[in-house]
């Protein structure tokens, strides 16, 4: 089975600072996605980027941008200039290319200093 | 209303009452699920349906029931549980298709229950 591993709990970063995210996963597909999702105190779960694994160039979305390393099964999340908005808990994800179930890891709660 | 809604947002509720969540989604998507997400721990996926029909059933214990009259609406029936019950509840759909795709989930607010 896939697995999801989120080795940070818990990370800070100054506003308008930059901050690295890590996951790592365990498949033995050649072809899945990978996603991050934010949520927010109280609020909805929603989708910050996704990789597609036959991609080799790292997915942006303007403040966010990925490190996706397939050999080393390895894809990070860098937030960039920081913003007070940016605090939550950040989940890493996993779909195999050709079923339904996302494996999620067990998340990384982002606090961003004033 | 657009996305994913979820009602009730909080829920407490007895060991011994029944009880139902509702889960709605306005996206037109295809596949619905619900997610169990205690503090600390990953998401755990309960139930898949994908065209209407269960398609998974991660060992959930028969006190969580699900029901899914058509692909828009997801209801969670609650009978009996336990305080390790507690948890948010999340819902989500997805637009799956038969070809490579990413088909990825959008999640409702989530319903916050408390088992007493």
């Amino acid at each position: 089975a896939q697995t999801v591993t989120q080795s940070q709990p818990e990370m800070s970063v100054q506003e308008a600072e930059t901050v690295t995210l890590s996951c790592t996963y365990d498949t033995s597909e050649s072809d899945y996605y990978l996603f991050w999702y934010k949520q927010p105190p109280s609020r909805q779960m929603i989708l910050v980027i996704r990789q597609e694994a036959y991609k080799q160039q790292n997915a942006t979305e303007n403040r966010f941008s990925v490190n996706f390393q397939k050999a080393a099964k390895s894809f990070s999340l860098k937030i960039s200039d920081s913003q007070l908005g940016d605090a939550a808990m950040y989940f890493c994800a996993y779909k195999g290319g050709n079923n339904n179930d996302m494996r999620f890891g067990a998340g990384t709660r982002l606090t961003v200093k004033p | 209303e657009t996305g994913v809604t979820q009602t009730p947002r909080h829920l407490v509720m007895g060991m011994t009452n029944k009880k139902s969540l509702k889960c709605e989604q306005h996206l037109g998507h295809n596949a619905m699920y619900w997610y169990k997400q205690s503090a600390k721990k990953p998401l755990e996926l309960m139930f898949v349906y994908s065209l209407e029909e269960r398609v998974e059933n991660n060992s959930v214990p028969s006190r969580f029931s699900p029901e899914c009259p058509n692909s828009s609406h997801l209801f969670l029936h609650l009978h009996t549980l336990q305080p390790e019950d507690s948890a948010l509840y999340l819902c989500a759909s997805s637009q799956v298709r038969w070809t490579r795709s990413s088909n990825e989930q959008f999640f409702g607010p989530g319903t916050r229950l408390t088992v007493l």
